[in-house]
């Protein structure tokens, strides 16, 4: 039974560029979250996805956005790339508003340089 | 606004030791409540899962145990190896869909 996947593991980018992330959530998951933590941090709520819509939405700039797929997989997409968002990209999928819990990806290091 | 604290914030123990992480909530209107494990760079592993319902739950070598009213959980750790060196992190759900993170506990075990 496959987890959740994430890719790419390692990206770096320019300030100013825009970056995708993807996520393919654990099989019979049908919501996926997206989260960012910085180095030293806990893990900060970016927003969720749930039947193809954005279901709530952390406290991140609209800068961030993202979609999901109707096979439940899911982009997460970043514009005018600020240092300050460099930073470990972690997907996690679940069932409803996790009830049986969360699945986390093994993440997406980004670097902005 | 959930917020979650976590006590110590690093924890360097001798192999074989038992030991208690500790976790607080300021908003006790949770679903459930769940530990996870990271290594360094890494994703999150899930350990112990708690709904809100329950008092605790044990894996292996692992006991959680959750009381809603005070705030409160703690992570038991029986007879601490070297390989149970890692980040320890607590998430509440308090519903809306989301998870709130402590900044979590970082373990050193030592042969």
């Amino acid at each position: 039974d496959a987890g959740v996947t994430q890719s790419p593991t390692h990206l770096i980018k320019t300030r100013g560029q825009q970056v995708t992330l993807r996520c393919s959530p654990k099989s019979g998951h049908d919501t996926v979250s997206w989260y960012q933590q910085a180095l030293g941090q806990g893990p900060q709520f970016i927003f969720q996805y749930y039947e193809e819509e954005e279901r709530q939405r952390g406290n991140f700039p609209d800068r961030f956005s993202g979609h999901q797929f109707p096979n439940y997989s899911s982009e997460l997409n970043v514009n005018a790339l600020l240092l300050g968002d460099s930073a470990l990209y972690l997907c996690a999928s679940s069932l409803w508003e996790g009830s049986y819990g969360y699945t986390f990806g093994s993440g997406t290091r980004l670097t902005v340089v | 606004k959930q917020e979650v604290t976590q006590i110590p914030a690093a924890l360097s123990v001798p192999e074989g030791e038992n030991l208690v992480l500790n976790c607080s909530f300021t908003d006790s209107a949770i679903y459930n409540l769940q530990w996870f494990r990271q290594d360094p760079g890494k994703g999150l592993t899930s350990l112990l899962l708690i709904q809100s319902s329950q008092r605790e739950q044990t894996s292996g070598r692992l006991n959680a145990s959750l009381d809603k009213s005070s705030g409160r959980s703690t992570l038991y750790i029986a007879a601490s190896q070297p390989g149970d060196s890692a980040t320890y992190l607590c998430a509440v759900n308090s519903g809306y869909s989301t998870l709130t993170f402590g900044k979590g506990t970082m373990l050193l075990v030592s042969p």
